[in-house]
C-alpha cells in the first residue's frame, strides 16, 4: 500500500531553536494537509495545499510557523523559533489522486512528527 | 466549522457488533458524511464515507438515516484491533474538521 511517509518520527529540541518536519505524500495526490494534535485541542487544521500552492493556512501562527511545498513529493512545516507551547504531534495528509475533489475522497495520513520543546 | 455529535466513549465485547453514532443535525444537501478511526500512536486511517445511500467496504457499513441528520458506523464483528477513537465528519466543500471523536473499547 502506497504511503504518506513524515520525518522524524520524533523531534526534541529546546525553545528557540528551529525545526523543520517533512512530509513525502503518496505520488498522485494533489492536496496535502498538515494538522496538529494535543490532549487539549485534539486534531487541528494547519494549512493546506493544492497542487503545489497554498490554498490555506489560517490555522497556523504565522509569526513563527511557515509552510510550502518546494516540489510535488515534498512538503515542509517550519518551526522558527519554536515555544513549548508547540509540543504536539503534527501529522500530514494527502489526497485527491487524479484531481477528484479535495473534500471528498479519502485522506492518507502519516503517522506523524512527535515535537518535544523543552 | 462543521459539529457532530459523538459519545465520549463506547465498549464492545470482541467478536460483537458495533454501532456507532453520530449526530449532524446541521448538514447540507450536498455534504458527505466521513468516518476515520486513530489506533494508538497512529495517523488517522480512512474507514468509510457515503453522501444518502447505505454504504459498504471491508472495513465497516454505514447506515445513513432518510433525513440525514444521523449516521452510523457499524463494524460488524468487534476485533481488539478495533480499539480506536471513531471520528464522524460532514464536509462539502471544506477539508476536514475533527471533533472529539468516540473512543472504542474492545474487551477480550
Amino acid at each position: 500500500d502506497a504511503r504518506v511517509t513524515q520525518t522524524p518520527r520524533h523531534k526534541v529540541t529546546e525553545m528557540g531553536q528551529e525545526v523543520t518536519m517533512r512530509c513525502q505524500p503518496i505520488l498522485g495526490h494533489n492536496t496535502v494537509f498538515w494538522y496538529r494534535q494535543t490532549m487539549m485541542q485534539g486534531l487541528e487544521l494547519l494549512a493546506y495545499f493544492r497542487n503545489r500552492a497554498p490554498l490555506d493556512d489560517s490555522g497556523m501562527p504565522k509569526d513563527r510557523f511557515s509552510a510550502e511545498m518546494p516540489d510535488a513529493t515534498l512538503a515542509t512545516l517550519k518551526i522558527q523559533p519554536s515555544e513549548p507551547r508547540d509540543s504536539a504531534v503534527y501529522f500530514c495528509a494527502s489526497g485527491s489522486p487524479g484531481g477528484l475533489s479535495s473534500y471528498n475522497s479519502p485522506l492518507h495520513f502519516g503517522n506523524g512528527t512527535r515535537l518535544t520543546v523543552t | 466549522d462543521a459539529k457532530t455529535t459523538q459519545p465520549n466513549s463506547m465498549e464492545s465485547n470482541e467478536e460483537e457488533p458495533v454501532h456507532l453514532p453520530c449526530n449532524h443535525s446541521t448538514i447540507s444537501g450536498t455534504d458527505y458524511i466521513h468516518w476515520y478511526r486513530q489506533l494508538p500512536s497512529q495517523g488517522p486511517e480512512y474507514v468509510i464515507h457515503g453522501l444518502t445511500s447505505n454504504v459498504n467496504n471491508r472495513m465497516a457499513s454505514l447506515a445513513i438515516a432518510e433525513d440525514r441528520k444521523s449516521s452510523t458506523l457499524i463494524l460488524h464483528r468487534a476485533t481488539l484491533r478495533d480499539a480506536a477513537v471513531y471520528y464522524c465528519i460532514y464536509t462539502g466543500n471544506t477539508p476536514l474538521v475533527f471533533g472529539k471523536g468516540t473512543r472504542l473499547s474492545v474487551i477480550a
